[in-house]
């Protein structure tokens, strides 16, 4: 136990739904990060948000999109997915990104997308 | 781009020691060498990190040499429960994103 939770931990979704992931840090952190695993490919950052502001946008399509109400919760709103972003979708958090000092992430127990 | 170079993969008897070898010989003056490892359909987790002198906590120790351009992450005592990939990276994650590599999937054997 990380304390960063995801919901659903598993997803299975047509081309046309929309559907949102969600992640919540219980850590107190201030920095939040999700990243995109596909089969056989390394972690692929897509967004970091520090202190609710987006810092990061990986160049990330726009058929992902995040939202992040406050420093505890994350979500990665879905429409109109293509079956290549079916992969292992990983919400990370950190005390302070951009602080200057070594920030070590946490990282969820990920939730696995399959896109019909 | 990641800025390591492990190798692909390693096994290791159970009870001894893991030596997972890393190169980083772009590394430059204010970056970190991390260590993270992901257990299957897991999460990353946070390993160790380091500067320029040799650190140890509960998991792990890391060896860095002095020219900083390689490391080497020992795990002392390897269980079942280690088998994972491994994942060295270089980078200050105070100010910029850690990239992970393809990292080393070491497995332990019985």
């Amino acid at each position: 136990e990380t304390g960063v939770t995801q919901t659903p931990r598993h997803l299975v979704m047509g081309m046309t739904n929309k559907k949102s992931l969600k992640c919540e840090q219980h850590l107190g952190h201030n920095a939040m990060y999700w990243y995109k695993q596909s089969a056989k490919k390394p972690l692929e950052l897509m967004f970091v948000y520090n202190f609710k502001e987006q810092t990061e946008n990986n160049s990330v399509p726009s058929r992902f999109s995040p939202e992040c109400p406050n420093s505890s919760h994350l979500f990665l709103h879905l429409h109109t997915l293509q079956p290549e972003d079916s992969a292992l979708y990983l919400c990370a958090s950190s005390q302070d990104f951009g602080g200057g000092a070594p920030d070590t992430q946490y990282f969820g127990p990920g939730t696995r997308l399959t896109v019909l | 781009d990641a800025k390591t170079t492990q190798p692909p993969s390693m096994d290791c008897a159970e009870g001894r020691a893991a030596n997972l070898p890393c190169n980083h010989s772009t590394i430059s003056g204010n970056e970190y060498v991390y260590w993270y490892r992901q257990i299957h359909s897991q999460g990353p987790q946070y390993i160790i990190h380091g500067l320029k002198n040799n650190e140890t906590n509960e998991m792990a120790s890391l060896i860095i040499t002095e020219d900083r351009k390689s490391s080497t992450l020992i795990l002392p005592h390897a269980t079942l429960r280690d088998t994972a990939v491994y994942y060295c990276i270089v980078g200050n994650s105070g100010n910029t994103p850690l990239v992970f590599g393809k990292g080393t999937r070491l497995s332990v054997i019985a």
